[in-house]
């Protein structure tokens, strides 16, 4: 089975501060891996996503993800963190065979000014 | 380009009740996916259309939810009779096909059973 294991339900940065959100994963043949946001009363919006190229990953608002194998990680940083930035965040992961996406639980993200 | 649209934002409803939601997702996509996201809890999938046809329902609890995806466009879950588990958001997300493309979410269903 395929599973996505995000450390920590909660996570509070200072403004200005590296952002740090943890995913581990799960899974018996090589994934796909994507990071969501979810800001209060929307949907999901895709913030990146690795598909077997490049393993260090950029996505949109100076966010990063580094998929390491040998690890089976794909955590999520951005080298200093602003007020918009909080909201819930989701890994998820995808291979193909279950050909589905399975979402970890979410790290809700506090800036503190 | 229109995003994923969905009807309606918020419902409350009763337990036993019926409720029907509504989802027209991206011109030109043929994936279509039903999630159900419980507070605290990240996004399940009930249900993954591919055109007008199920690709995966394995976590649709079919005794009391169905969805059709008529024409391969537009799209509607329904939950009859609803329980007070059923209490969630309801996302509906549509992508060019399913795999690594990018998956688009609607705004979501809050419905709250009471």
């Amino acid at each position: 089975a395929q599973s996505v294991t995000q450390l920590g339900s909660h996570v509070s940065v200072s403004e200005g501060a590296l952002v740090l959100l943890r995913c581990n994963y799960s899974s018996s043949v090589p994934p796909y891996l994507f990071w969501y946001v979810q800001y209060p009363n929307q949907g999901l919006q895709l913030l990146l996503k690795y598909t077997s190229a490049a393993t260090l990953v950029k996505g949109i608002n100076g966010f990063e993800a580094e998929f390491k194998k040998s690890e089976t990680s794909f955590h999520l940083t951005k080298p200093s963190a602003h007020m918009s930035d909080a909201a819930e965040y989701f890994c998820a992961v995808y291979s193909g065979g279950y050909q589905k996406v399975t979402f970890g639980t979410g790290t809700k993200l506090q800036v503190i000014p | 380009e229109a995003g994923v649209a969905q009807s309606p934002r918020y419902k409350i409803i009763e337990k036993r009740q019926s409720v029907a939601f509504w989802c027209n997702p991206i011109s030109g996509h043929a994936t279509l996916y039903w999630y159900q996201q419980i507070l605290g809890q990240g996004p399940k999938l009930l249900i993954q259309f591919q055109n007008n046809g199920v690709v995966d329902d394995s976590q649709l609890p079919k005794d009391r939810f169905s969805a059709e995806r008529l024409k391969g466009v537009d799209s509607t879950l329904k939950i009859q009779p609803a329980k007070l588990e059923d209490s969630a958001v309801y996302l509906c997300a549509s992508s060019l096909i399913f795999k690594n493309t990018e998956a688009f979410f609607g705004q979501g269903t809050r419905l709250t059973v009471v």
